[in-house]
């Protein structure tokens, strides 16, 4: 079956601006949970989507946010970007509350 | 909240040789601890978890093991080959998935 999709790749983006990050889980998995992954802190949680609720959310500044439509893809958003918001934006697909979490390859924000 | 370590940070071996990686946590109440492999480029892979009603789970070369008193659980890498080079990751449930800080392994020739 078709795993995590994650998209884009790659961004780069200037200070002040905002962006829109998407993910497309596994067939079937109605969760999706997003981590911001950077050398100094490790994986860090973001939040988490059940059937299009926000079920879990963790110690990020309102600039972060995200959404979850029908066909459970999600999508996070960061406004005025900072340059600490540079990091790996990785977005997890699973069927029950931790189980068998199965990652996309991640997005690179680079803020400059 | 629940607080994981992980040690050793950086771990390197000779190929052939086994590779252990250690986890601490804090909240007794976690019952779930998967251990994530990171190749370069790519997210993290699930590669075994254990519930805390065993005590030791064993998948071809890797094993974890769980000490639920002490709070502490390992993963065992036996034959240790270039292709095990890669970050470890372990974590630990709550209400969601906390991550270890990760162990970077290389495997030498």
């Amino acid at each position: 079956k078709a795993g995590v999709t994650q998209t884009p790749r790659y961004l780069i983006k200037t200070r002040g601006q905002q962006v829109t990050l998407s993910c497309s889980p596994i067939s079937g998995h109605r969760s999706v949970s997003w981590y911001q992954q950077t050398p100094g802190q490790g994986l860090q949680f973001l939040f988490e989507y059940f059937s299009e609720t926000q079920r879990n959310k963790g110690n990020f500044p309102g600039r972060f946010s995200g959404r979850q439509f029908s066909n459970s893809r999600s999508e996070m958003n960061v406004s005025t970007l900072e340059l600490g918001d540079s990091a790996l934006y990785l977005c997890a697909s699973h069927s029950g509350p931790v189980y068998g979490y199965t990652f996309g390859s991640g997005t690179r924000l680079t803020v400059v | 909240g629940e607080n994981v370590e992980q040690h050793p940070s950086t771990l390197s071996v000779q190929e052939g040789d086994s590779a252990v990686i250690k986890c601490t946590y804090s909240d007794s109440a976690s019952n779930y601890f998967p251990w994530y492999k990171q190749e370069l480029g790519k997210g993290p892979q699930l590669i075994i978890d254990i519930r805390s009603n065993v005590g030791e789970k064993k998948d071809q070369r890797i094993a974890v093991t769980l000490n639920k008193t002490a709070k502490h659980f390992s993963l065992h890498i036996t034959e240790t080959q270039p292709e095990d080079s890669a970050v470890y990751f372990c974590a630990v449930n709550t209400d969601k998935l906390i991550f270890g800080t990760g162990t970077r392994l290389q495997v030498f020739p």
